[in-house]
């Protein structure tokens, strides 16, 4: 069973439209995160949520908006599609919010803007 | 700016050779780092990690040394494999995990 999962795997749409990944996790975990990586592979956090709580925003435009239903889901809804949003994001859990915890990785989504 | 980064973006090695790749940090209350693989199309994952209060650390055909005098962090890989063949990421865990920009490691036959 796929501990991390995201969908969709690729996205590709239009400058200005709207859209939203999913991430869920069946390990249990209490602290969710997304990360953007570049296309330098720069990987970089967005947000953390832990226990449906947002804990950590990383100057992020607020066209973007996580929402977190339950502990095991975190989704990312963007708002007015720009070129720059081009990248993959990743998905991630740990178990608590301690920064000693491992955190695993989806195979992320690749968000291409056109 | 970032706190981490590594020293090359690219490493190429023989197979069977052993691998180092580098990183420098410079948050020197920076007590906590990890090594992340990345390979193609798939999500970092977890290699082996180090605590301040460390300066070496050894894992299955992976070793992390930590300096902390001059703030640089490496990862050696014994007896490089094909599947080893994939991004490295350094990263520091404060609050937030704090990645470098990572070296792409490909393992020549």
């Amino acid at each position: 069973d796929t501990a991390v999962s995201q969908t969709p795997k690729y996205l590709v749409t239009q400058m200005g439209n709207d859209k939203s990944i999913k991430c869920e996790q069946n390990l249990g975990h209490d602290t969710m995160y997304w990360y953007k990586q570049d296309s330098k592979k720069f990987l970089k956090i967005m947000f953390s949520y832990n226990n449906k709580e947002l804990i950590i925003n990383e100057t992020v435009p607020n066209r973007f908006s996580p929402k977190s239903p339950d502990k095991a889901h975190l989704n990312l809804h963007i708002n007015s599609l720009e070129l720059g949003d081009s990248a993959v994001y990743f998905c991630a859990s740990s178990l608590t919010r301690n920064p000693g915890n491992e955190q695993f990785f989806g195979p992320g989504t690749r968000l291409t803007v056109l | 700016g970032e706190s981490v980064g590594l020293h090359l973006p690219t490493l190429s090695v023989q197979e069977g050779d052993n691998s180092i790749i580098n990183c420098a940090y410079s948050n020197s209350a920076s007590d906590y780092f990890i090594w992340y693989k990345q390979e193609s199309g798939k999500g970092p994952q977890f290699i082996i990690d180090i605590r301040s209060n460390m300066d070496k650390r050894q894992g299955q055909r992976v070793t992390v040394l930590l300096n902390k005098t001059v703030k640089h962090l490496s990862l050696q890989i014994a007896a490089t494999q094909p599947g080893d063949s994939a991004v490295y990421f350094c990263a520091e865990n404060d609050y937030k995990l704090s990645f470098g920009a990572g070296t792409t490691v490909t393992v020549r036959a």
